[in-house]
């Protein structure tokens, strides 16, 4: 079975810095990998993802992540951080069960954007 | 807006009673998953169905029951509610298929309802 790994619960960044968040999963194939933000009181929205090709995929508010497979590592980054990025994002990881889709979501990590 | 809609957003109730939870799914996705969202459990799924049969079970308790129905939209029932019930409950779609390709597309998750046993 696959699992998501994130090992930071709390980050906090100064806008305009930039900011990575850490994912590690396990999985015996290449696995499907994303990226969701959730907003206070909001449902999650995904901001990118990951299922073959170039390792390093963009999404939108200008985030991006990179797959290293050596690593199991899937980490989200974003060059200049804003204030309107404080919220929580989880990574998640999908495998094939059953024939069907499972998804399996990280713990999350909570970003504090502070000015 | 996602164009996955959860009805009602917000439910105040009492220990013991029944609830019902709505979703209509995104346009043409076929499978719904229910998760549940709570401070000291994060991110639980419950159940997953495709085209209106069960495909998937997480940690659904005995209470708890869900279905599909043939216009897609999925309804959560919540029954003996107890206190630790309290928490959001979201409803998500996607577009895999039967084949399980196309969970690539990752999942659409709607706004949530957030759900208090008092």
């Amino acid at each position: 079975a696959q699992s998501v790994t994130q090992p930071d619960i709390h980050i906090t960044v100064s806008e305009g810095a930039s900011l990575e968040l850490r994912c590690n999963y396990s999985y015996g194939a290449t696995p499907y990998l994303f990226w969701y933000v959730q907003s206070p009181g909001q449902g999650l929205q995904l901001l990118l993802k990951y299922f073959s090709g170039d390792t390093l995929v963009q999404g939108i508010k200008g985030f991006e992540a990179e797959f290293k497979r050596s690593q199991s590592s899937f980490n989200l980054r974003k060059p200049s951080v804003h204030w309107s990025d404080a919220a929580e994002y989880f990574c998640a990881v999908g495998a094939r069960s059953g024939g069907y889709q499972k998804v399996t979501f990280g713990t999350g990590t909570k970003l504090q954007v502070i000015p | 807006d996602s164009g996955v809609t959860q009805t009602p957003k917000h439910l105040i109730t009492a220990t013991g009673q029944r609830v019902t939870l709505r979703c209509s799914p995104r346009s043409g996705d076929l499978s719904v998953y229910w998760y549940q969202q709570s401070l000291d459990q994060g991110l639980q799924f419950l159940i997953q169905y495709y085209n209106g049969e069960e495909r998937a079970k997480g940690n659904i308790l005995e209470r708890f029951s869900a279905q599909q129905f043939p216009d897609l939209h999925s309804e959560l029932n919540l029954s003996s509610l107890e206190l630790g019930d309290s928490a959001l409950y979201f409803c998500a779609s996607s577009a895999s298929t039967r084949t399980g390709k196309g969970g690539g597309y990752g999942y659409t998750f709607g706004s949530g309802t957030r759900l208090t046993v008092v």
